[in-house]
C-alpha cells in the first residue's frame, strides 16, 4: 500500500500570511498512463470534504486561486497564498494511481494564529 | 448541480448488519466510477470501496472485505453498501464519493456500531 506522510499535522497561520503543507509518498505516484493522481481536500468544520486540487496542480471548479497544488514523483505540496478565515480546517492528500487501496494522509489541521 | 444523498444509517449491535444508500442527481450517474470514504470520529479519512460504472469491478479496503458489499442501480441512480458483521471500528461518518479521485461527495451518514 501507498503510505501518504503529511507535515505539519498542525499549521497555526496568521491571516494574510502564506501557508504551506507537504504530502510525501512512499513511492512515486506517476501512474503507468503518465498522469500523477495526487489529490488536495479541504475539510472545514463540520462539513464534508471537499476537493480543492485534482491530478497535483489543477483546482477544481470555485476554488479560490490563493490555493495551488505542485510536485512531482513522490513530494507535493499545497500553498494557500495568503490565508483568510474561511481556510480554517483540515486538509488532506489522497492518492489514486496505485489502488485499491485508495490512501490519505493523515491530515494537517489549519488554525489562525 | 451535482448532489449525493446517503441515507440509512443508525445504532446497530456489534455483529449487526445496515445497508446504506446514496441517491445521485445532477449528473449521469452510469458514467461515472463510486465509492464509499468513512471517517472514524475524531480521525482522518479512510477509503472503503469502489464500484465501476456498469458494476463489473468492485474493489474494498482489506478492513471489510468479506463483511462489505458494494453494489450501485443505474436505473434508480443509487449506490449502495450492504455491511454485516459490524464491529465497534466500523462506527463512523459514512461518505459517498463520485469518481475515483473524490471529486464530489455527500454529507455523509452516521454508523454507530455499539452495545
Amino acid at each position: 500500500d501507498v503510505v501518504m506522510t503529511q507535515s505539519p499535522l498542525s499549521l497555526p497561520v496568521t491571516l494574510g500570511q502564506p501557508a504551506s503543507i507537504s504530502c510525501r509518498s512512499s513511492q512515486s505516484l506517476v501512474y503507468s498512463d503518465g498522469n500523477t493522481y495526487l489529490n488536495w481536500f479541504q475539510q472545514r468544520p463540520g462539513q464534508s470534504p471537499r476537493r480543492l486540487i485534482y491530478m497535483v496542480s489543477n483546482r477544481d471548479s470555485g476554488v479560490p486561486d490563493r490555493f495551488s497544488g505542485s510536485g512531482s514523483g513522490t513530494d507535493f505540496t499545497l500553498k494557500i497564498s495568503r490565508v483568510e478565515a474561511e481556510d480554517v480546517g483540515v486538509y488532506y492528500c489522497m492518492q489514486a494511481s496505485h489502488w485499491p487501496p485508495i490512501t490519505f494522509g493523515q491530515g494537517t489541521r489549519l488554525e489562525i494564529k | 448541480e451535482v448532489q449525493l444523498v446517503e441515507s440509512g444509517g443508525d445504532l446497530v449491535q456489534p455483529g449487526g448488519s445496515l445497508r446504506l444508500s446514496c441517491a445521485a442527481s445532477g449528473f449521469t450517474f452510469s458514467s461515472y466510477w463510486t465509492g464509499w470514504v468513512r471517517q472514524a470520529p475524531g480521525k482522518g479519512l479512510e477509503w472503503v470501496a469502489n464500484i465501476k460504472e456498469d458494476g463489473s469491478q468492485k474493489y474494498y479496503v482489506d478492513s471489510v472485505k468479506g463483511r462489505f458489499t458494494i453494489s450501485r442501480d443505474n436505473a434508480k441512480n443509487s449506490l449502495y453498501l450492504q455491511m454485516n458483521s459490524l464491529r465497534a471500528e466500523d462506527t463512523a461518518v459514512y461518505y459517498c464519493a463520485r469518481e475515483i479521485n473524490c471529486g464530489h461527495w455527500g454529507q455523509g451518514i452516521l454508523v454507530t456500531v455499539s452495545s
